[in-house]
């Protein structure tokens, strides 16, 4: 089935980088945008960026970037999102989610992977 | 950026009845050139991820009952549970995907 599974549980230092992994499956991770959104304990969703599996593009929001470097490798369906200079306020549930269609950067969210919990502390 | 802001921040429905969620977006996010808003809703419940309920403002994703609806254009919007169930009790969030950055509310908590 349709399916997006993430790393696990990290725990991290502040400054050091953190690298979450999401395999695609069920479907044709080159033709989807990958998204990572995270959440602070007990906090809202918080959208991060994206990556083109099929070109390597990304974009990412202003507050991430230069901290925040997203890659794939389509051999593996594999999408991964690394944060460099941790801070205590990283601290979340890291996620990776799927856009509805195809070839769209802007549409819902339909798939989500099961969220990766980072602690810096 | 897009700043989506919901109301209330919690909500406590007796089983049965309505709940009602409204969500304002800053800026308006319907696409005049094919008249759809970029708005979704999302139910997160602990431990899980969001799941889409709702998207283009009032289309109800497979499976979603269909005592969820969306409704609403330009700026205003509302997710409405017309009898609300047990299962329903869990936070609801709104989405904009009209412009980079996506953004979301931030959350209204509903309980029984």
């Amino acid at each position: 089935q349709v399916q997006l599974v993430q790393s696990g549980t990290e725990v991290k230092k502040p400054g050091a980088s953190l690298k979450v992994s999401c395999k695609a499956s069920g479907f044709t991770f080159s033709g989807y945008y990958m998204h990572w959104v995270r959440q602070a304990p007990g906090q809202g969703l918080e959208w991060m960026g994206w990556i083109n599996p099929n070109s390597g593009g990304t974009n990412s929001a202003q507050k991430f970037q230069g901290r925040v470097t997203m890659t794939r490798d389509t051999s593996i369906s594999t999408a991964y999102m690394e944060l460099n200079s941790l801070r205590s306020d990283d601290t979340a549930v890291y996620y990776c989610a799927r856009p509805r269609n195809a070839y769209d950067d802007n549409d819902a969210f339909d798939i989500w992977g099961q969220g990766t919990v980072v602690t810096v502390s | 950026d897009i700043v989506m802001t919901q109301s209330p921040d919690s909500l406590a429905v007796s089983l049965g009845e309505r709940a009602t969620i409204n969500c304002k977006s800053s800026r308006s996010v319907l696409y005049t050139s094919n008249n759809k808003n970029y708005l979704a809703w999302y139910q997160q419940k602990p431990g899980q991820p969001p799941k889409l309920l709702i998207s283009w403002a009032s289309t109800r994703e497979f499976g979603v009952p269909d005592r969820f609806s969306g409704s609403g254009s330009g700026t205003d919007f509302t997710l409405s549970i017309s009898s609300l169930q047990a299962e329903d009790v869990a936070v609801y969030y709104c989405h904009q995907y009209y412009t980079t950055p996506s953004t979301f509310g931030q959350g209204t908590k509903v309980e029984i």
